[in-house]
């Protein structure tokens, strides 16, 4: 059974570092989303992408946080420099296409500690 | 925008009791609403979603029930069993793109 991957499932770096997350997809999935899960919350949305193009980064922090899906396959989620509230875990989601009723599949995540 | 209350936050059953979690939401245009079950460790998974059009929707021992009037959805599990263990995720849709808005979560245990 496909499944959206993630890398690295576990980061730990230091404030003002620069870190880096990895996702997957599950093949064909046109629409991509990263949320942000602060411990004991539910998932909050930073972007979404419908194929290689943004379709809603309102609540994505864009003075550290950036986010791109150059030929609209896998993505990349970057922060720069992590600050000590970054700390979380980020999800990777994908769905066949943008709309209410298309399911969101989810990666493993990445647990970023920030020191 | 939309806003989703989830309640409880922790909730403890005998195994074989029923579980109810009620999630309330706040943008009437919101016609969408999925539920996620998180094991620990693990990514979220969908279990059941109800769309505005219908009242309740029933999957083996899940259900899900919505009052569109009152702005809140529930989801029922019954004879609960301990790997119905996990965290329980009530999601909106808060607008046309399909973005989701989650509840806090609801921590269910399941006591052997």
């Amino acid at each position: 059974e496909a499944e959206v991957a993630q890398s690295p499932r576990y980061k730990i770096t230091e404030k003002s570092q620069a870190v880096a997350f990895w996702c997957d997809p599950i093949s064909g999935h046109a629409t991509l989303y990263w949320y942000r899960q602060i411990l004991g919350q539910g998932p909050e949305l930073l972007v979404q992408f419908q194929d290689e193009s943004v379709v809603d980064d309102s609540q994505l922090p864009k003075d550290r946080f950036s986010a791109e899906r150059l030929k609209g396959v896998d993505s990349t989620l970057k922060i720069q420099p992590a600050e000590l509230g970054d700390s979380a875990m980020y999800l990777c989601a994908s769905s066949w296409g943008q709309g209410p009723y298309n399911e969101q599949f989810f990666g493993p995540g990445t647990r970023l500690t920030v020191l | 925008g939309e806003n989703v209350e989830q309640h409880p936050s922790t909730l403890s059953v005998q195994e074989g009791d029923s579980a109810v979690i009620k999630c309330t939401y706040s943008d009437s245009a919101s016609n969408y609403f999925p539920w996620y079950k998180q094991e620990l460790g693990k990514r979220p998974q969908l279990i059941i979603d109800i769309r505005s059009n219908v009242g309740e929707k029933k999957d083996q021992r899940i259900a899900v029930t919505l009052n569109k009037t009152a702005k809140h959805f529930s989801l029922h599990i019954t004879e609960t069993q301990p790997e119905d263990s996990a965290v329980y995720f009530c999601a909106a849709n808060g607008g046309s793109q399909g973005n989701l808005i989650f509840g806090k979560g609801t921590k269910l245990s399941v006591k052997p």
